[in-house]
């Protein structure tokens, strides 16, 4: 069965304590690898797109990569307007067309 | 780039009215938009599958009756909530998918409340 899951679910840091979210999926088919910000109330924002196992991208203080079976977010000296929840969400070959399968999400509180 | 809209963010209405939610896409086309449901501390839920000028496609268990959407351009879908009830009660998102581009982002809407008595 294809399946997102995310880790921790909940993730409290220190301002300045670097750590990663993890997300794990085992679909068949993967297409690519996408994580968004959602802010409390609020649609989610774009953060990246990964396609194939190795690749990285970066962002001010994120940083996303890929392999095979999961994909990083490595978060460097965070701040508090860094407090999210963060999603990761796949394509895959067998959810037909252009639809995304959300994980659940890693609630991040950064705190000074 | 890539914004995408949604009118009304917020809306109470009575049980057994119908409520429809906008959505649009500011600065580029897009041949498909997608709508999600929400519930408190839950993931997005994919509601439906919508392309310009064809009928939507529903995923499993969500009634096409209830939740009627329209795709009528490039950068407008609507999605009316008929007859709503309070279970309906939700936070719906939006979000878009540019049209001809190899990318398959897909770009939220800040999302729309709706609270049924």
């Amino acid at each position: 069965e294809d399946q997102v899951t995310q880790s921790p679910e909940a993730l409290r840091l220190q301002e300045g304590e670097s750590s990663s979210l993890n997300c794990s999926y085992t679909v068949s088919g993967l297409r690519g690898l996408f994580w968004y910000r959602q802010d409390p109330g609020k649609g989610p924002e774009f953060l990246f797109t990964l396609y194939s196992a190795g690749e990285e991208k970066e962002k001010e203080r994120l940083k996303a990569t890929l392999t095979k079976k999961e994909s990083f977010l490595h978060i460097t000296a965070p701040k508090p307007e860094d407090s999210a929840t963060y999603l990761c969400a796949v394509q895959h070959l067998t959810g037909g067309g252009n639809k995304l399968t959300f994980g659940t999400g890693t609630q991040l509180k950064v705190e000074l | 780039g890539a914004v995408v809209s949604q009118h009304p963010s917020w809306v109470i209405c009575k049980s057994g009215t119908s409520v429809k939610i906008e959505c649009r896409s500011l600065d580029f086309q897009a041949t498909t938009m997608f709508w999600y449901r929400q519930f408190p501390k839950q993931s997005l839920m994919l509601m439906a599958t919508s392309n310009e000028g064809s009928k939507a496609t529903y995923e499993q268990g969500v009634e096409k009756d209830k939740f009627l959407i329209n795709h009528a351009s490039l950068t407008l879908s609507t999605l009316t909530v008929t007859s709503a009830h309070p279970e309906d009660s939700s936070f719906y998102i939006c979000s878009a998918r540019a049209a001809g581009s190899y990318q398959e982002t897909q770009y939220f809407g800040p999302g729309t409340r709706l609270l049924v008595l």
